[in-house]
């Protein structure tokens, strides 16, 4: 099985600050990754597909990047609307794999 | 609009059994593939099933291999998972999930259903 690795598990961070996430997977994974951010008490909701392909509607200020078995997730400009959990996903093959998360918090 | 509500979560006893449905509306649903993905109470998301367009394959994680059976009816648009053999582990909020398949991707999930296995 793929093993897919988060880091930070938790960040803490300003509105208007950077922040990058990592995801590394135990193998490539032909950049089949995709980010999803998930609010308390919400179904998670699809950001990143592919690594780097914005899903439509979502803000730009989210990118992927990576390729092989390291991908991050930016966010350029925090905002208020941003504090929540953040997980990575491997579709390359099944068992389908998620990160631990990311739980992104008020500074 | 994309629609999917997940139903048929509940209270039930160890070893007991439930199925979930999720009513799907808004796109082709013949022609998507389909996934189940559980979230026990305050951990991350674990995969579980998923299913192909026909329902002629379908995967299962190993930690429900052998006691969950997802299956589909096209007809009716539903997706379901068969749950037996429940255990305490199996407490989760279980959501359907939509696969678009190009991108390999969950673009749509269900609102969630809660399973809790207790006696």
């Amino acid at each position: 099985d793929i093993q897919m690795t988060q880091s930070p598990s938790t960040l803490s961070a300003s509105v208007g600050d950077r922040v990058t996430i990592t995801c590394r997977a135990s193998q490539s994974i032909n950049n089949w990754l995709t980010w999803y951010q998930q609010k308390p008490g919400e179904a998670p909701k699809l950001l990143i597909y592919k690594a780097s392909s914005l899903e439509s509607g979502v803000p730009s200020r989210f990118s992927g990047s990576g390729s092989g078995t390291e991908f991050t997730l930016t966010i350029t400009g925090l905002q208020p609307d941003d504090f929540a959990t953040y997980y990575c996903q491997q579709y390359n093959e099944f068992p389908l794999t998620f990160g631990g998360g990311t739980k992104v918090e008020i500074k | 609009e994309v629609q999917l509500v997940d139903s048929g979560g509940g209270l039930v006893q160890p070893g007991g059994s439930l199925r979930l449905s999720c009513a799907a509306s808004g796109f082709t649903f013949s022609r998507s593939m389909m996934a189940w993905v559980r979230q026990a109470p305050g951990k991350g998301l674990e995969w579980v099933s998923s299913i192909s367009e026909s329902g002629g394959t379908r995967y299962h994680a190993d930690s429900v291999k052998g006691r969950f059976a997802i299956s589909r009816d096209n007809s009716e648009n539903t997706l379901y998972l068969q749950m037996d053999g429940l255990r305490a582990e199996d407490t989760a909020i279980y959501y359907c999930a939509k696969t678009e398949a190009r991108f390999r991707t969950f673009d749509f999930w269900g609102q969630g259903t809660l399973v809790t296995v207790s006696s």
